[in-house]
């Protein structure tokens, strides 16, 4: 079945720096990578996705870069601010079985100093 | 998202007991998905539903079962085969599973504890 790798588990940045979060998946049938965004008690929602036919997708401060030949896709926040503070998931979904199932990543947890 | 209703917020399981966790949606979703999250371990499939009367195990299935008599609501049904049931469970909604790229859409939470 696809494993999704997220590295880092945890990173530190000061406000106005940039956070860069890194994800590989093993299923070369993946072909949709959604990214979430959970903060502490709160269900996780969805920040920005990729599908498997596009290379790079931007919605202001963040995007979302896709490797497809070496399988693995990055999340990137510039200027980033404290309300950025929060875990961060990676996914990928493919399919098994005639489901399309979604695999999620171990999370990584961003915090943003003021 | 508004349109996914977890209950109760918090549940506390006695030794031996079985406990069932609420899930309601009005997305009109076809789909529909519990997972359990634990410190470090990100999201965990348990079970998912594709259509009404209609389920599949995940890939930690065992001391759980599941229902899907009507679209919006997808119960799920902690018994006292699971060993270990303190985690935070998410259930989450898509449209039809099989219909290209869809994000899915997560209800608020239930954090369940041995009493």
């Amino acid at each position: 079945g696809e494993n999704v790798e997220q590295h880092p588990s945890t990173l530190s940045v000061q406000e106005g720096d940039s956070a860069v979060i890194k994800c590989t998946y093993s299923d070369s049938a993946s072909n949709y990578f959604p990214w979430y965004k959970q903060e502490l008690g709160k269900r996780p929602q969805l920040i920005i996705d990729i599908r498997s036919n596009v290379g790079e997708k931007k919605d202001q401060r963040i995007a979302v870069t896709l490797n497809k030949t070496a399988k693995h896709f990055s999340l990137h926040i510039t200027e980033t601010q404290p309300e950025d503070s929060a875990v961060y998931f990676c996914a990928s979904r493919g399919n098994s079985g005639g489901y399309q199932k979604v695999t999620f990543g171990t999370g990584t947890k961003l915090q943003v100093i003021p | 998202d508004g349109g996914i209703t977890q209950s109760p917020k918090y549940l506390f399981r006695k030794e031996g007991q079985n406990v069932t966790l609420s899930c309601e949606q009005n997305l009109n979703h076809d789909a529909m998905y519990w997972y359990r999250q634990d410190p470090g371990q990100g999201l965990r499939l348990i079970y998912y539903s594709q259509i009404v009367n209609d389920f599949q195990k995940g890939d930690i299935a065992e001391g759980y079962s599941v229902s899907r008599e009507k679209k919006e609501s997808f119960p799920l049904t902690v018994t006292s085969a699971q060993k270990n049931p303190t985690a935070f469970y998410l259930c989450a909604s898509s449209i039809q599973s099989g219909q290209g790229n869809q994000p899915q859409h997560f209800g608020d939470g239930t954090r369940l504890s041995i009493l």
